[in-house]
């Protein structure tokens, strides 16, 4: 069946750096895009970021964009979220999900959670 | 970017009554060169990822109920759940795909009584 799981998060300082994985199984990892969608605390969705089958295209959403990096590697069935200068705003719960390619999420991870803070 | 505006922000319906839940897009989200709304319906409940309802606007995923049902076309969208069940309490976003940045709704919450 399929499963996603993330790991890596963790409490960090503001302007601090942190990389979340997502490692995928029970499925062919590289015939899908693949999405980062966060929920902050008390707040609904916000779509990130996705990433075409082979790496590329790669977009963003606005409030990550430059700062944010997604990346994967279809060898190891995993997909990246490199974060820097990192804000406050962006402590949340932090999913991957899957997209058949058109842009609809059909399989989520369980969420790791980033707080961002002093 | 696309905003998506859902209404309402909360509503409470009787164990097998009809839920309507709305949702509208700043620009229109019908591709005309295949005629496909880029719309997903999600259902969210607490301590669970968000699962995947409705896409294509009217499409139901594999093993979701029938008595989910999307609507609509070009920026005015409907998630109908007819014969509220008690494991339908909880928070419906609706996702537009039709440009290379999506964005959900604010999210509905659904209630039972």
């Amino acid at each position: 069946q399929v499963q996603l799981l993330e790991s890596g998060g963790h409490l960090v300082r503001p302007g601090g750096s942190l990389r979340l994985s997502c490692a995928a199984s029970g499925f062919t990892f590289s015939d899908y895009f693949m999405a980062w969608v966060r929920q902050a605390p008390g707040k609904g969705l916000e779509w990130l970021s996705y990433i075409g089958d082979t790496g590329t295209p790669t977009y963003y959403g606005d409030s990550v964009r430059g700062r944010f990096t997604v990346s994967r590697d279809n060898a190891k069935n995993s997909l990246y979220l490199q974060m820097d200068s990192l804000r406050a705003e962006d402590t949340a719960i932090y999913y991957c999900a899957r997209t058949p390619g058109n842009g609809w999420l059909d399989y989520w991870g369980q969420g790791t959670l980033v707080t961002v803070s002093s | 970017d696309i905003v998506m505006t859902q209404s309402p922000d909360s509503l409470t319906v009787s164990l097998g009554e009809r839920a309507a839940i709305n949702c509208k897009s700043s620009q229109s989200v019908l591709y005309s060169s295949d005629n496909k709304n880029y719309l997903a319906w999600y259902q969210r409940k607490p301590g669970q990822p968000p699962k995947l309802l409705i896409y294509w606007a009217s499409t139901r995923e594999s093993g979701v109920p029938d008595r989910f049902s999307g609507s609509g076309s070009g920026t005015d969208f409907t998630l109908t759940i007819s014969s509220l069940q008690a494991e339908d309490a909880a928070v419906y976003y609706c996702q537009q795909y039709y440009n290379t940045r999506h964005t959900f709704g604010q999210g509905t919450k659904l209630e039972i009584k």
